[in-house]
């Protein structure tokens, strides 16, 4: 396991309803990436975090947002939910976002969202 | 821009036998590779990565994988699989040159292992 938490492991919600992901990140990592997996489908890049600012940022419309804490913890927001939010939502940490991106991002076990 | 592509969406092969993944990329600076394996309900599982020096690279559980820039491809191989090694493998990149850390990932090789 990668020490990468993450909570709920399940949620379900109705359309237009928010929803909050938390992610823990590695002991020693300062830096969460949020992606966005579709059933059938490679994870898609949501927006990255590095030291509470974000650092970059996938095509998803503003009303995916999210925040990291000092302790490097990280959440992920999504309001006005939509059917096609549903999706497993993942977050990785890794050691530093220090521009050249050789560093490993590991992974949590995401969280299942279901929207109906 | 930088994509990644899988070109199969599922390989099946006989326990004992080698097995191999199929990654090809693209990306305007240097690449920088990974292989990540997921498991059914899990996250992903890092294999190993590829940033500079020796073409082939070696990972866990007896994996390694073989950067070929004039193909811009980097599969994945195992020399003996293993039933266990069935699972989701998504291969993924992120351009060098690029400020931040995203990585692009495939749609995924689903590998069947059979006994």
């Amino acid at each position: 396991e990668t020490g990468v938490t993450q909570s709920p492991t399940h949620l379900i919600k109705t359309r237009g309803q928010q929803v909050t992901l938390r992610c823990s990140s590695q002991s020693g990592h300062n830096t969460v990436s949020w992606y966005q997996q579709a059933l059938g489908q490679g994870p898609q890049f949501i927006f990255q975090y590095y030291r509470e600012e974000e650092n970059g940022r996938g095509n998803f419309p503003p009303r995916f947002s999210g925040l990291q804490f000092p302790n490097y913890s990280s959440e992920l927001n999504v309001n006005a939910l939509e059917l096609d939010d549903s999706a497993l939502y993942l977050c990785a940490s890794s050691l530093g976002a220090s521009g050249t991106g050789t560093d490993t991002q590991y992974f949590g076990p995401g969280t299942r969202l279901t929207v109906l | 821009a930088q994509s990644v592509a899988q070109p199969e969406d599922q390989v099946n092969v006989a326990e004992g036998n080698p097995l191999t993944v199929k990654c090809t990329y693209s990306v305007s600076g240097n690449p920088y590779l990974f292989w990540y394996v997921q498991y059914p309900n899990r996250g992903l599982q890092f294999l190993l990565k590829y940033i500079t020096g020796d073409n082939l690279v070696k990972g866990s559980y007896g994996f390694e994988a073989e950067f070929n820039k004039s193909q811009t491809s980097f599969h994945l191989k195992k020399p003996s699989a293993l039933v266990s090694d069935s699972a989701l493998y998504f291969c993924a990149v992120r351009d060098g040159e690029a400020a931040g850390n995203k990585l692009t990932f495939g749609g995924g090789t689903r590998v069947l292992v059979k006994p």
